[in-house]
């Protein structure tokens, strides 16, 4: 069974203050890890795919990289407008896409 | 292109009643899927369609239904409403091999 664990839970940062994102997977013939970024209220948003270790990606201020047990979603000097739910899935042989439960992150102006 | 829709926004039903959730892509995707969220337990795959005619079970089937007889609509039935299904829905749709998938906005469902 696929399983993904996504931590901390919740992170407040100030403005500015840069940290990582932390999404821990087991998953039978991984296919690719997603980044997804979730408003409150609205549907997921589609952020990186990520298929092989070693992987990185980046957008605006923010940058994935993927190992063979982990992801992290990095944010580098991040404004109050990346305030968000991220959340971390995996696609494995079973083709079926598994989600973690989402890191919620506050970024204080 | 209005990408993924889902209707009702809100919905409210009394314990065994039926209903059932609309989505539509206009993206010509052959994948779409149902999925619920709840608190702390992220996204649950119910069911998925690789192409028109054909669904698959997810991780959490039991008291939905689905068909798929075109390709830009993917219904999904609730049978007998239960308040365990009280729930925030969310419809999803990608091409058919990179699952990067897109989602509509949600069905917040109250059953009472």
């Amino acid at each position: 069974e696929d399983q993904v664990t996504q931590s901390p839970e919740a992170l407040r940062l100030q403005e500015g203050e840069s940290s990582s994102l932390n999404c821990s997977y087991t998953v039978s013939g991984l296919r690719g890890l997603f980044w997804y970024r979730q408003d409150p209220g609205k549907g997921p948003e589609f952020l990186f795919t990520l298929y092989s270790a070693g992987e990185e990606k980046e957008k605006e201020r923010l940058k994935a990289t993927l190992t063979k047990k982990e992801s992290f979603l990095h944010i580098t000097a991040p404004k109050p407008e990346d305030s968000a739910t991220y959340l971390c899935a995996v696609l494995g042989s079973a083709r079926q896409l598994t989600f973690g439960s989402g890191t919620q992150l506050t970024v204080l102006p | 292109n209005a990408g993924v829709t889902q209707t009702p926004k809100f919905q409210v039903l009394k314990t065994g009643q039926s209903m059932t959730l609309q989505c539509a892509q206009d993206m010509n995707h052959e994948y779409m899927s149902w999925y619920r969220q709840d608190p702390g337990m992220g996204l649950r795959l119910i069911h998925y369609s690789v192409g028109a005619g054909i669904t698959d079970q997810g991780e959490v089937p039991n008291g939905y239904n689905v068909s798929r007889s075109t390709t830009e609509d993917f219904p999904l039935r609730l049978l007998s409403a239960a308040p365990s299904q009280t729930s925030v829905y969310f419809c999803a749709s990608s091409g058919a091999e990179n699952y990067e998938q897109y989602f509509g906005p949600g069905t917040r469902l109250t059953v009472t």
